[in-house]
């Protein structure tokens, strides 16, 4: 079957870094998407990587490794604006998406 | 700029009763649309897709029909709710045209049967 594992649940404090591990398996692959989801609200994108290795966006970085079915969102200098769910999805064969249950990140002072 | 709108926002429907959501996109035409809901502690579950206008795929079997009357209203509906499909449900277009492109969602529409 077809399945995606993130931690359900992080903590880390204000001006750290945090790393969010995401692993999946599907039949085929097509790409991984991060997304980010504040409570009550709909995801917004975030990042995609489709080759391996490590994308930057300004305090975000997403990271890929297709040979592990493994993923990582790297947050670095975090804000209390962080706080959030981030949502892991992989992209099959037939271009679907799965997705992952979230990690909830709670930022504390 | 291109936006979806989603109506209601919130609602609370008793088991048996009907459902209507519906979902707007503004700024392109032809949009590949998408009903996603979002159980509490799971991830995203994909309910119909559209490409056109009266054209729909359904991903799961339930009781859920979804109708694209015209080219940027996709609506969701239900004759008789079950307990079962309280949730947060996701209108969501894909961005360009390619297969690998991001999504972006419309506000949600959280609905609490009872």
């Amino acid at each position: 079957g077809q399945n995606i594992d993130q931690p359900t649940e992080m903590t880390a404090t204000e001006g750290a870094i945090v790393q969010i591990n995401c692993t999946y398996q599907t039949s085929g692959f097509n790409g991984l998407f991060w997304y980010q989801q504040h409570a009550g609200e709909a995801p917004t994108f975030l990042s995609y990587n489709v080759l391996d290795g490590l994308e930057e966006k300004g305090r975000f970085s997403s990271f890929l490794s297709r040979s592990k079915g493994y993923s990582y969102l790297l947050l670095k200098e975090l804000q209390m604006k962080d706080s959030a769910s981030y949502l892991c999805a992989a992209l099959d064969s037939n271009y679907q998406l799965i997705w992952g249950a979230g990690t909830k990140l709670i930022i504390k002072p | 700029s291109q936006t979806i709108h989603q109506w209601p926002a919130t609602l609370v429907q008793p088991v048996g009763s009907p459902l209507s959501l519906e979902c707007t996109v503004e700024g392109t035409s032809n949009p590949n649309l998408y009903w996603y809901r979002q159980a509490a502690g799971r991830g995203l579950q994909l309910l119909f897709y559209s490409v056109g206008i009266g054209q729909i795929s359904s991903e799961v079997p339930q009781n859920l029909s979804a109708s694209r009357p015209q080219d940027r209203q996709f609506i969701l509906s239900s004759k008789k709710l079950l307990l079962s499909d309280s949730g947060f449900y996701l209108c969501a277009r894909k961005e360009g045209l390619a297969d690998t492109g991001e999504l972006f969602f419309g506000e949600g529409s959280r609905l609490t049967v009872l």
